[in-house]
C-alpha cells in the first residue's frame, strides 16, 4: 500500500531555529504539495512541483521558507529563522497529475506538527 | 478573502440519521470539487469528488450535490456511522488552468453520536 512519508512527526523548536521537514512522495507521482494547516487558516497551499520544478510558491513567505526537491524521492521544505507563528501541521501531497481530474487525486501524508517555542 | 468557505465548523448527528455538510464557493472558474475526510493525526483522505457539468456523484453512502447557480455544493451521508466522525473538507479546483492544485475550505468536524 503506498503512501506519502513524512519526517519528522512531531518537531518542537525555539524561536530563532532552522526547521527542515521531509517528505517522500508515492513513487510515479510526478506532483508534489506542500501545504499548512491551521486554525485559524484551514488548510494552505505553500508550495508545489511538477516533475521536481517548482511551479508555485507563491502561498509561502518567502523570506524564511524555501521548498526543494533535490530527486523524485524526497521533497523538503525548510523554515529558517523559524517563529512562533510558523506553528501549525504541515502536510506534504503528492498525486499523478495526469490531467484528467477525476484520476488527478492527491495523496495527503500524516503531516509533521511543529511548535516553535 | 476566502474563496471556499465552510461555514459551519461542527455538525452533530445520530447515528443511523443524515449527515449533510455544507460548502459555498466564490468563484465561478472552479471546475472540479472534492471532499477529503481528516481523522486526527492523520492526512486528509480523498473521499468523492464531482465536475461541474454534474450536478450530483454518488458513492455508496456518500453523496455530492452540486448546484453551480448557487455556487453550493453538500456532501450527504446516509446512513450516517460512528466511524464517519472526522474534520470533512470541501476542496475545489480550476483544473483548465491551475494544474489541478487545490483550495480548501477550513473544515467541518462531523461527530456521529451511536
Amino acid at each position: 500500500d503506498a503512501r506519502v512519508t513524512q519526517t519528522p512527526r512531531d518537531k518542537v523548536t525555539e524561536m530563532g531555529q532552522e526547521v527542515t521537514m521531509r517528505c517522500q512522495p508515492i513513487l510515479g507521482h510526478n506532483t508534489v504539495f506542500w501545504y499548512r494547516q491551521t486554525m485559524m487558516q484551514g488548510l494552505e497551499l505553500l508550495a508545489y512541483f511538477r516533475n521536481r520544478a517548482p511551479l508555485d510558491d507563491s502561498g509561502m513567505p518567502k523570506d524564511r521558507f524555501s521548498a526543494e526537491m533535490p530527486d523524485a524521492t524526497l521533497a523538503t521544505l525548510k523554515i529558517q529563522p523559524s517563529e512562533p507563528r510558523d506553528s501549525a501541521v504541515y502536510f506534504c501531497a503528492s498525486g499523478p497529475q495526469t490531467g484528467d481530474p477525476s484520476t488527478d487525486t492527491q495523496y495527503f501524508g500524516p503531516g509533521t506538527r511543529l511548535t516553535v517555542l | 478573502d476566502q474563496q471556499v468557505k465552510q461555514n459551519s465548523p461542527s455538525l452533530s448527528v445520530q447515528e443511523g440519521r443524515i449527515s449533510i455538510l455544507n460548502c459555498d464557493y466564490t468563484n465561478s472558474m472552479f471546475d472540479y470539487f472534492l471532499w477529503y475526510k481528516k481523522y486526527p493525526a492523520e492526512g486528509p483522505t480523498f473521499l468523492i469528488s464531482i465536475s461541474s457539468i454534474k450536478d450530483k456523484n454518488e458513492d455508496g453512502r456518500f453523496t455530492v450535490f452540486l448546484n453551480k447557480s448557487a455556487k453550493h455544493l453538500s456532501l450527504h451521508i446516509v446512513p450516517s456511522q460512528p466511524g464517519d466522525s472526522a474534520v470533512y473538507f470541501c476542496a475545489a479546483s480550476f483544473y483548465g488552468g491551475s494544474q489541478g492544485n487545490l483550495i480548501f475550505g477550513k473544515g467541518t468536524k462531523l461527530s456521529v453520536k451511536p
